[in-house]
């Protein structure tokens, strides 16, 4: 599995666009990168997901270079909701149980 | 909503006591999931389950753990002669066959060993 490297913390303010970047040097050509959000005490859930280029839904946008080498999470207008634990995770859909291997992710602190 | 619940939602025990857990998935989801979350940490697999067959299981899973999944539907997860290290968040996802990666996360049980 691609090991993925992110900020530990970030601190932002209600209003402001925050970017969340993602390195995954290691990525496979069958890798899909995807975004979960975990609140205190909650189970994370999915936000996103992409191979390439931009994806975007209603909650975020991410963003994928040519090189597929890194990725970044897009937060539009975040309110103090916002704050969360981010993770970035890699990996091939094609493994049997698609288990999600986790890091530390990036705790966002959004201030009023 | 009939989203993935999880029970408890807290056990306090002793040190060398055994705790059950329960999952109740999304009813049409086939694959289940257990993960471990200590303070500050991410979740770390343990086991996964398609239906009732218990397909992979993580090298974190020691013997005193057991998973089961009787007829593909509800999960337990049994911890024998609990240990303080085993301390964590314990979380259950459920998702569909030919989910991308999508998993849907229960609450989670938080167990603390005294």
């Amino acid at each position: 599995l691609a090991k993925t490297t992110q900020p530990i913390s970030m601190d932002s303010y209600e209003g402001q666009e925050v970017n969340i970047t993602c390195s995954h040097n290691n990525i496979a050509t069958n890798d899909y990168i995807t975004w979960y959000q975990q609140f205190p005490s909650q189970g994370p859930r999915f936000i996103i997901q992409g191979y390439k280029t931009k994806v975007t839904n209603e909650v975020a946008s991410l963003f994928i270079p040519a090189d597929r080498k890194s990725s970044t999470l897009s937060l539009p207008r975040v309110s103090l909701s916002d704050t969360a634990v981010y993770y970035c995770l890699v990996g091939d859909l094609t493994n049997a149980g698609n288990m999600l291997t986790f890091g530390g992710g990036t705790r966002l602190m959004v201030k009023p | 909503d009939t989203g993935v619940s999880q029970d408890p939602r807290h056990k306090i025990t002793k040190r060398g006591q055994n705790v059950t857990f329960r999952c109740d998935p999304i009813s049409e989801h086939n694959r289940l999931y257990w993960y471990r979350q200590t303070l500050g940490q991410g979740p770390e697999f343990l086991t996964y389950f398609q239906n009732e067959a218990q397909l992979e299981k993580s090298r974190l899973l020691s013997d005193r753990f057991s998973a089961e999944r009787p007829k593909g539907s509800f999960s337990t997860l049994e911890i024998q002669r609990t240990e303080q290290g085993d301390s964590a968040m314990y979380l259950c996802a459920s998702s569909a066959r030919d989910s991308r990666y999508e998993q849907y996360f229960g609450p989670g049980t938080r167990l603390t060993v005294t």
